[in-house]
C-alpha cells in the first residue's frame, strides 16, 4: 500500500506569492496516476489535477502540476485570495487508491 | 447544476446501523462509478466503498462485512449502509463521482459538501 507525505504541513504566504506544494509517495506511482484537490471549510473538495498534469476541467492556469515516480509537485503561481485552502493529493494507479495528509496554505 | 449532497448522518451508539444517501444532479448518474470517501477528525482523506454503473460493488478492507453501498439509478441516488458502527467510523462522509469507470484505479471529479457521522456512546 502506497503512502503519500505531504509537506509543507502548512505554507504561510500573501496574495501574490507563488505556492509550491510537494506530494511523496513510498512506492513509485504508477502511470503518474496523481491528482491534487482542493478543499475549503464547508465546502466540496474539488479536483484542480490529475494525471499529475492535466488541468480540470474550469481550473485557472496559474494551478500546475508535475511530476512523476514518487515525486509530484502542485504550483500556484500566484495566490489569489480565494487559493488560501487545504491541499491533498492522491494516488491512483496502484490499489488501494491513498490520500495524502495535506497542506494548509494560509494567508500570512 | 452539476451537484451531489449527502444526508443521513448523525449520531448513533457503538454496534449500531445508519444509511447515508447521495443525491445527484445535473448528469447522467447511471454513466459513472459513484464511491465513498471519509474523513476523520484530525485524520486524512480514506476511500470507503466504490460502486460501478450496475451496481457491482467494492469496499476498503476497513469497512468489508460491515458497510453496504447500492445504488438506484432511477432515483439518481447513491446509499451507504453502515452496521456495526465503531467509534474509528467517525467521519465526514463524502459522495464522489469518478469521471472514468475502474474499480482499482480511480480518481474523483465530482464531491458532495459530505455528512458527518459521530460514533459514540
Amino acid at each position: 500500500e502506497i503512502v503519500l507525505t505531504q509537506s509543507p504541513g502548512t505554507l504561510s504566504l500573501s496574495p501574490g506569492e507563488r505556492a509550491t506544494l510537494s506530494c511523496r509517495a513510498s512506492q513509485t506511482v504508477r502511470n503518474s496516476y496523481l491528482a491534487w484537490y482542493q478543499r475549503k471549510p464547508g465546502q466540496a473538495p474539488r479536483l484542480l489535477i490529475y494525471d499529475s498534469f492535466r488541468r480540470a476541467t474550469g481550473i485557472p492556469d496559474r494551478f500546475s502540476g508535475s511530476g512523476s515516480g514518487t515525486d509530484f509537485t502542485l504550483t500556484i503561481s500566484r495566490l489569489e485570495p480565494e487559493d488560501f485552502a487545504v491541499y491533498y493529493c492522491q494516488q491512483y494507479g496502484n490499489s488501494p487508491a491513498a490520500f495524502g495528509q495535506g497542506t494548509t496554505v494560509e494567508i500570512k | 447544476e452539476v451537484q451531489l449532497v449527502e444526508s443521513g448522518g448523525g449520531l448513533v451508539q457503538p454496534g449500531g446501523s445508519l444509511r447515508l444517501s447521495c443525491a445527484a444532479s445535473g448528469f447522467t448518474f447511471s454513466a459513472y462509478d459513484m464511491h465513498w470517501v471519509r474523513q476523520g477528525t484530525g485524520k486524512g482523506l480514506e476511500w470507503v466503498s466504490g460502486v460501478n454503473s450496475v451496481g457491482d460493488p467494492y469496499y476498503s478492507d476497513s469497512v468489508k462485512g460491515r458497510f453496504t453501498i447500492s445504488r438506484q439509478n432511477a432515483k439518481n441516488s447513491l446509499y451507504l449502509q453502515m452496521n456495526s458502527l465503531r467509534a474509528g467510523d467517525t467521519a465526514l462522509y463524502y459522495c464522489a463521482r469518478a469521471p472514468e469507470p475502474d474499480p482499482d484505479y480511480f480518481h474523483f471529479d465530482l464531491w458532495g459538501r459530505g455528512t458527518l457521522v459521530t460514533v459514540s456512546s
